[in-house]
């Protein structure tokens, strides 16, 4: 099976733009968690879909926002970039929940100037 | 405090060492992770554990829910051990991961 893909890999934006990532997960994965890593934070939830639906969301702002599509595939939208969003951004599929081995998928490395 | 406590935060060990990393979580879990990340970020689920221990290769993780403890033990490490080790647990209910700042373990040759 393939593995998670996520695209772009990397990306520079800056300041006030917004930016879509997406991720395709494991054929007949129906969990999507997206995750945020850096130096000071670690890693973080961001939120998770399953079934098209955002079963649960971490503490992050409203500019942070994603979506699940019927194939299972999901995409994370950043509005109002900040400097501060700079990170490496992950996504993890899973067959059911994330009380199951997570799949990760290689990032985007997004840099904000 | 963190919810996921992680130590030693930094490990240095010569090629052969037995190798041991802790974590310890103060919630109710349904299930506890590790991860291994090398440089460049991609990570690799290792083990997914709700009790009793796993073993992988020369990977072995333990679980104790009574103490809320777990480690992570590697035999004879290899310097391609390097990387950087990461302990996850899915709280129980909401089902949140929570992630532990991560043991940065360097084997040298």
């Amino acid at each position: 099976k393939a593995g998670v893909t996520q695209t772009p890999r990397y990306l520079i934006k800056t300041r006030g733009q917004q930016v879509t990532l997406s991720c395709s997960p494991i054929s007949g994965h129906r969990s999507v968690s997206w995750y945020q890593q850096t130096p000071g934070q670690g890693l973080q939830f961001l939120f998770e879909y399953f079934s098209e639906t955002q079963r649960n969301k971490g503490n992050f702002p409203g500019r942070f926002s994603g979506r699940q599509f019927s194939n299972s595939r999901s995409e994370m939208n950043v509005s109002t970039l900040e400097l501060g969003d700079s990170a490496l951004y992950l996504c993890a599929s899973s067959l059911r929940s994330r009380a199951d081995t997570q799949y990760f998928g290689p990032g985007t490395r997004l840099t904000v100037l | 405090k963190n919810e996921v406590e992680q130590s030693p935060q930094n490990l240095t060990a010569q090629e052969g060492e037995f190798i041991t990393i802790n974590c310890s979580y103060s919630v109710g879990i349904s299930a506890l992770h590790w991860l291994q990340q090398h440089p460049g970020g991609g990570i690799v689920s290792l083990f997914m554990l709700s009790s009793g221990k796993k073993k992988h290769g020369r990977l072995i993780a333990t679980i104790n829910i009574q103490e809320k403890h777990s480690s992570l033990h590697i035999t004879a490490s290899h310097p391609r051990d390097s990387a950087v080790y990461i302990c996850a647990v899915t709280q129980g209910g909401s089902e949140k991961l929570v992630f532990g700042k991560g043991t940065k373990l360097t084997v040298n040759p």
